[in-house]
């Protein structure tokens, strides 16, 4: 069965701090995402990669920077943390070429203080 | 481009009643579409999915939907609501071409009233 792991579930950090979520997964996809979840505005993309070391922006991408450097692991980093930040972060992985579904993780509900 | 719309951003029905949550999709290929179900502070989880072979597509807990072309719709439907059915429903489409992006639609907040 298909397992997408994120590092944490809940986080707290400070406005400023640099913050990095983690997501692994166990499949060899090729795909991964980084979705935030917010109430009443659904999932937004942030980011997707399609390879290691490759990236697309998604539809808001400003103020977050995505890490491939191996095919498992697709790190999103919050250069500078901001209150509007707050959300609940997900990750998903995929095979390409495929009409197979998403594989989500659990979430990070990220907090900013 | 590809989008999706669904109906109604909150649904309530009381136990034992049918279920109909709508998704109407766009896309110019022929899509994949795929009904995915959150529970509270939880991710998702596929409940099933439509990828050009029977248009009628049986999930899991009881859920169905099926593909109508000429609608341009993929209706998620189950018969008979069950309590632990209340959650967050999303329809979501993509397509056969490479690496191609998932649109999501905005959910539907399923309550079912005991």
């Amino acid at each position: 069965d298909v397992k997408v792991t994120q590092s944490s579930r809940y986080l707290v950090k400070r406005t400023g701090e640099k913050v990095f979520l983690e997501c692994v997964q166990d499949m060899d996809h090729e795909n991964m995402f980084w979705y935030r979840q917010d109430p009443g505005l659904g999932l937004r993309l942030i980011y997707f990669s399609y390879d290691v070391k490759m990236k697309e922006k998604g539809d808001i991408p400003e103020g977050y920077s995505v890490s491939r450097e191996k095919k498992e692991r697709f790190s999103l980093i919050l250069e500078s943390a901001s209150t509007n930040q707050t959300s609940m972060y997900l990750c998903a992985s995929r095979e390409m070429y495929s009409n197979q579904p998403q594989h989500f993780g659990d979430g990070t509900r990220l907090s900013i203080l | 481009a590809q989008s999706v719309t669904q109906l109604g951003s909150h649904v309530s029905v009381s136990e034992g009643a049918l279920v109909l949550l709508r998704c109407n999709y766009s896309s110019s290929v022929p899509p994949y579409l795929f009904w995915y179900v959150q529970y509270p502070n939880q991710g998702l989880q596929l409940l099933l999915k439509y990828t050009s072979a029977a248009t009628l597509v049986k999930g899991i807990n009881g859920f169905e939907a099926e593909f109508k072309k000429s609608e341009t719709s993929f209706h998620l439907t189950k018969p008979s609501a069950h309590m632990s059915d209340a959650a967050e429903y999303f329809c979501a489409v993509t397509s056969k071409t490479s690496y191609d992006k998932v649109i999501f639609g905005p959910g539907t907040s399923l309550s079912v009233i005991p």
